[in-house]
């Protein structure tokens, strides 16, 4: 089974502009959740997606966003990028729904974001 | 959300076993509690996950105290490929996992 593919690996993006990260979710896998890791920050939940609605967000300004598609591929975008978005995004799929241990998330190697 | 303590470096020797430990004393009694691991340049990746009982995978083995309110990764022979950031995350009943700083392991050959 393919794991978790993100598109681009890395990517350059001057203050300013806006950029949209692609994910794609192990075949089956309907909830997508988006990291953020800086040095400084670590690792922070942005938000998660299941079935197309957003039903989790993270302390993220607006200028974050995302969406789900039908075939569970989820985007994010950041608007207005700052040169403090510069970070390594994450993506992670996981089987369904909720229960309540939770279910084990599968990640993908993650986008380099270089704001510049 | 629930908090975890874990030290920020440990050293083992390879094949040596480790145990990495986790203080989560303001544990609910519905909290599992997941660990994952971070190797260099990839993503995070399960490790495993338990309630109250001890639980045992191929990866690793997972030690919960009688009270919960700490618990202990075990690696039973360490490896090179097993130096990665640990992490111990508490979860109920969702899919967002709240990152600590985590436990940077060394392995020394």
């Amino acid at each position: 089974k393919a794991g978790v593919t993100q598109t681009p690996r890395y990517l350059i993006k001057t203050r300013g502009q806006q950029v949209t990260l692609s994910c794609s979710p192990i075949s089956g896998h309907r909830s997508v959740s988006w990291y953020q890791q800086t040095p400084g920050q670590g690792l922070q939940f942005l938000f998660e997606y299941f079935s197309e609605t957003q039903r989790n967000k993270g302390n993220f300004p607006g200028r974050f966003s995302g969406r789900q598609f039908s075939n569970s591929r989820s985007e994010m975008n950041v608007s207005t990028l700052e040169l403090g978005d510069s970070a390594l995004y994450l993506c992670a799929s996981s089987l369904a729904g909720r229960r309540a241990s939770g279910y084990e998330q599968y990640f993908g190697p993650g986008t380099r974001l270089t704001v510049t | 959300d629930a908090k975890t303590t874990q030290p920020n470096s440990m050293e083992s020797n390879e094949e040596e076993p480790v145990h990495l430990p986790c203080n989560h004393s303001t544990i609910s009694g519905t909290d599992y509690i997941h660990w994952y691991r971070q190797l260099p340049s990839q993503g995070p990746e399960y490790v495993i996950h338990g309630l109250t009982s001890n639980v045992n995978n191929r990866m690793a083995s997972l030690a919960i105290a009688e009270d919960r309110k700490s618990s202990t990764l075990i690696l039973h022979r360490a490896t090179l490929r097993d130096a990665a950031v640990y992490y111990c995350i508490l979860i109920y009943g969702a899919n967002n996992l709240f990152f600590g700083t985590g436990t940077r392991l060394t392995v020394i050959p």
